[in-house]
């Protein structure tokens, strides 16, 4: 089974500035099998992006996701006030399984 | 605009099943591309997943839970539902139903999510 490592586990910021998120998998995985996801209090999680590098419907063009291999990085170019909020990266394997990261919180600080 | 909208009880005593539904609104249930899926949250943690199910009956659970989880559709009301037996306090959680894209051009994501439902397991 893989396990999907986040880092930071909180990163604090400030709006206008860079953020990255890292996501590091337990062995290495397909690019199109691996999301993001952006969940703010109260609400359901919203697919950010997919297959490592497309950005869903919607999403702005500051969010950005990179990576191959076991190491995967959702970069938010400049933070607005509603980027703050948890973000959980996730993998398709193929039992079926679908395991998430646990989460890196982006506060304001 | 395809939505979800979860559906049951609230609460669960223990040892109880919880029972719940998820109605899919504003797109077909049937795609070779799309299965549904539930995926929970306990308070204050991160996501965890359930299981899947295809259109045609064909499900997926997480190892897990598998012993205590079975998914099942109903295409004709265009809902799917969730059972989970003997429930303790560790089920307590936010449940959510979810879209997921499988396999198309080799993609995989949960693309629409339900709203949640709160379920707690108490007496």
């Amino acid at each position: 089974e893989i396990v999907l490592t986040q880092s930071p586990g909180t990163l604090s910021l400030s709006p206008g500035e860079r953020a990255t998120l890292s996501c590091r998998a337990s062995q290495s995985v397909t690019s199109t099998h691996l999301a993001w996801y952006q969940q703010k209090p109260g609400q359901a999680p919203r697919l950010l992006i997919y297959g490592a590098s497309n950005r869903a419907t919607g999403i702005p063009d500051r969010f950005s996701g990179s990576g191959s291999g076991t190491d995967f990085t959702l970069t938010i170019s400049r933070l607005v006030p509603e980027d703050f909020a948890v973000y959980y990266c996730q993998h398709y394997g193929s039992s079926p399984s679908w395991t998430f990261g646990q989460g890196t919180k982006v506060e304001i600080k | 605009q395809v939505q979800l909208q979860e559906s049951g009880p609230g609460l669960v005593k223990p040892s109880e099943t919880l029972s719940l539904t998820c109605t899919v609104s504003g797109g077909s249930i049937f795609s070779s591309s799309y299965y549904w899926g539930w995926i929970r949250q306990p308070p204050g943690k991160g996501l965890e997943w359930i299981g899947t199910i295809h259109y045609s009956g064909s499900a997926s659970y997480n190892p897990s839970l598998k012993s205590r989880v079975t998914i099942s559709v109903d295409t004709s009301k265009k809902q799917f539902s969730l059972k989970l037996t003997s429930v303790t306090a560790a089920d307590t959680a936010v449940y959510y139903c979810a879209r997921l894209i499988v396999g198309a051009w080799d993609y995989y994501a949960m693309d629409v999510w339900g709203q949640g439902t709160t379920v707690a397991v108490s007496s």
